[in-house]
């Protein structure tokens, strides 16, 4: 079946531009996730959606950073005015829920390039 | 918190030899402990994964780990070493009794060179 997809793959913008990371779950998860990957701070957790509970924002390292889940399906990971140090791979993971032992599914990533 | 430490950023193996990443970690509460793999300009694949039943844990390509509590340990081994196993590798922790919430926290990951 179809794992996670992402959008864009690559994405280069230039600082102070806002930006729009796509995730597109595996169909019947529950659960969502994005992380950040980059070579300074490894892979970071940003923020967990479970169903309809309120979403688990603890990993978001500012507030120019946003995220939703329309229809407990697709995602979109927002960057508001862009910094050069958000330049990583934001990668996408989705997993059954509770029922799973936490098995996150990963998507191939957005590669972020702020200039 | 919860945290993992990977010994060894590179680690580099003749072909055929055997593999042995280390992983440790930290948790106030018995945890669950993922081995994921990273291919070049691709998202992560798991390959094994803890979660409280055998202690010795066998996952895809071979590759098996190895709870020990008394270690906090969960190293990943692989008796022959291939050139397709190149890749980086990723230990993960995550809190069964979501105290932490269900993200996964994970290693600095450890790249694998396996040399022919």
């Amino acid at each position: 079946g179809a794992g996670v997809s992402q959008s864009p793959s690559n994405k280069v913008t230039e600082k102070g531009k806002d930006v729009e990371l796509r995730c597109d779950p595996i169909s019947g998860h529950t659960a969502l996730y994005w992380y950040r990957q980059s070579l300074g701070q490894g892979l970071e957790f940003l923020i967990y959606f479970q169903g309809n509970s309120a979403p688990d924002k603890s990993g978001l390292p500012s507030d120019r950073f946003s995220a939703e889940r329309t229809g407990g399906s697709v995602s979109t990971l927002t960057i508001q005015r862009t910094q050069q140090e958000d330049s990583a791979v934001y990668l996408c993971a989705s997993s059954l829920g509770l029922a799973d032992y936490n098995e996150q599914f990963f998507g191939p990533g957005t590669r972020l390039t702020v200039l | 918190a919860q945290s993992v430490t990977q010994l060894g950023s590179h680690v580099s193996v003749s072909e055929g030899a055997l593999v042995l990443l280390r992983c440790n970690y930290s948790s106030s509460v018995p945890p669950y402990l993922f081995w994921y793999v990273q291919y070049p300009n691709q998202g992560l694949q798991l390959l094994l994964k803890y979660t409280s039943a055998a202690t010795l844990v066998k996952g895809i390509n071979g590759f098996e780990a190895e709870f020990k509590k008394s270690e906090t340990s969960f190293h990943l081994t692989k008796p022959s070493a291939h050139m397709s196993d190149a890749a980086e590798y990723f230990c993960a922790v995550s809190d069964p009794f979501r105290e932490y919430g269900n993200k996964l926290v994970f290693g600095a990951g450890t790249i694998l060179r396996v040399k022919s």
